[in-house]
This record gives structure tokens, C-alpha cells and sequence, in this order.
């Protein structure tokens, strides 16, 4: 049973480009979860969703940020005209959505904007 | 709202010694509470996680925690480590609610295992 499957696992982009990071979820999971880790800090929650909806982008930043989960396909986390802050690690996540349900993590995205 | 404190950013300790992470949380609603694992450039694994009942919780890899809701506390130990557990921990707190998998993640402690 594969896990959350994230790629690419790095990605190197320059200042002013678009990033698309892309997420499967585990199996049988429908909702999905993005964190950033920023370097020397924890995981900060961006956005929880499921198949055609955003649940809860409470964390997501205001501008260049988006995040979709189509019925068909991956979750894709969108960021556009990059700046050296994006530069981190972006996690997803992915539950069947019941409390208290374990949450499964991929291995993550890194991107560095140069 | 909801806060997790990890009040040690680096633990450094010798193989085969005990070890004590130190999570504290704050909240005005009741929580679940986890532990995760991040090893060099890779994802989060759970360790463990409290939801109810008992308030002692036996992880993977010999870990365990305990819950205190008088000291809002739920503190990672092992009784011997070893080098393999050099690792970052991180202590997270379900959001309000219980919301599905929305986690408050603490700053991580580095645990290092020396020889």
C-alpha cells in the first residue's frame, strides 16, 4: 500500500518563477493536508482539503499561494512569482478525515529559490 | 488558541542512557497530542499519539509518553536510546475541534545519540 507520494522531492526554481508541488494521497484517504517547515522551524499548517473543496487555508499566505484537489488526480500546491523566502520544505499530509485520525506524511518537497 | 512549547531545541545524550523530550501545550478545548520523528530529509513518522483513556502511551521504537492535563504537559522518554534515534521530535497538538489532521506542530527538538 503506497504512502503519501509527494514530487518532485527537490525543486530549484528562480526568483519570479512558478513552483507546482504535487501530492497523491495514501489510499483510501481523501483528505489532504499541506505544511511548510521553513529552515531551523517546525511544521506549520497551510491548508486542509478535500476532493473539490478547500476545508480550512487559514495558514496559506494571502498572495502567490493556491492549492487545489481535483476529483481527478493529485493535490497540487501552486506558488507563483517566487521569492527567496518560499525557499523551504513543503509536507502533505493525507487522512481519511475522521478526529483524531493518524495523519500520514510524504517525504516532502524542497524548494529553493535561487 | 492552541500552542505547542518544546522547551529543549537540542538534547545531546549518550547511548544506552535514558532520554526525556519535554513537550508542554496550551488549549481551552480538549486535545489529542502527538509525537513525530523526522529523520535527515525525510517526512514525519508517528511515534505515538493520546487521544483518551490511559494516560500512559507506548510508541514504536520503545518510546512512550505520558499525559498530564494538570500540567498540560506530554513528555517523550525512552529508557535507553540508541545512535539510530538521532533524529528531529516534534510534539504537535490537534487543531480546535479535533479537526481531521490540522496539526500545531512545537519547534522540534534535535536529540543527538553519541557513542
Amino acid at each position: 500500500n503506497a504512502g503519501v507520494m509527494q514530487n518532485p522531492r527537490h525543486l530549484v526554481r528562480r526568483r519570479g518563477q512558478e513552483a507546482r508541488l504535487r501530492c497523491s494521497p495514501m489510499k483510501g484517504h481523501s483528505h489532504v493536508y499541506w505544511y511548510r517547515q521553513l529552515p531551523e522551524e517546525g511544521l506549520k499548517f497551510m491548508v486542509y482539503l478535500q476532493k473539490e473543496n478547500i476545508i480550512d487555508e487559514s495558514g496559506m499566505p494571502k498572495e502567490r499561494f493556491s492549492a487545489e484537489f481535483p476529483k481527478e488526480g493529485p493535490s497540487i500546491l501552486r506558488i507563483q512569482q517566487v521569492v527567496r523566502g518560499d525557499s523551504a520544505a513543503y509536507f502533505c499530509a493525507s487522512s481519511r478525515g475522521d478526529s483524531g485520525n493518524t495523519i500520514y506524511f510524504g517525504e516532502g518537497s524542497w524548494l529553493t529559490v535561487v | 488558541a492552541q500552542s505547542v512549547t518544546q522547551l529543549d531545541s537540542q538534547v545531546p545524550v549518550f547511548e544506552e542512557a535514558p532520554v526525556e523530550l519535554r513537550c508542554n501545550y496550551s488549549s481551552s478545548v480538549s486535545v489529542y497530542l502527538f509525537w513525530y520523528v523526522q529523520y535527515p530529509n525525510q517526512g514525519l513518522q508517528l511515534l505515538l499519539k493520546y487521544l483518551s483513556g490511559s494516560t500512559l502511551v507506548k510508541g514504536i521504537n520503545g518510546f512512550e509518553a505520558e499525559f498530564n492535563k494538570s500540567q498540560t504537559s506530554f513528555h517523550l522518554r525512552k529508557p535507553s536510546v540508541h545512535i539510530s534515534d538521532t533524529a528531529e521530535y516534534f510534539c504537535a497538538v490537534s487543531g480546535p475541534y479535533n479537526q481531521g489532521g490540522k496539526l500545531i506542530f512545537g519547534q522540534g527538538t534535535e536529540l543527538s545519540v553519541k557513542p
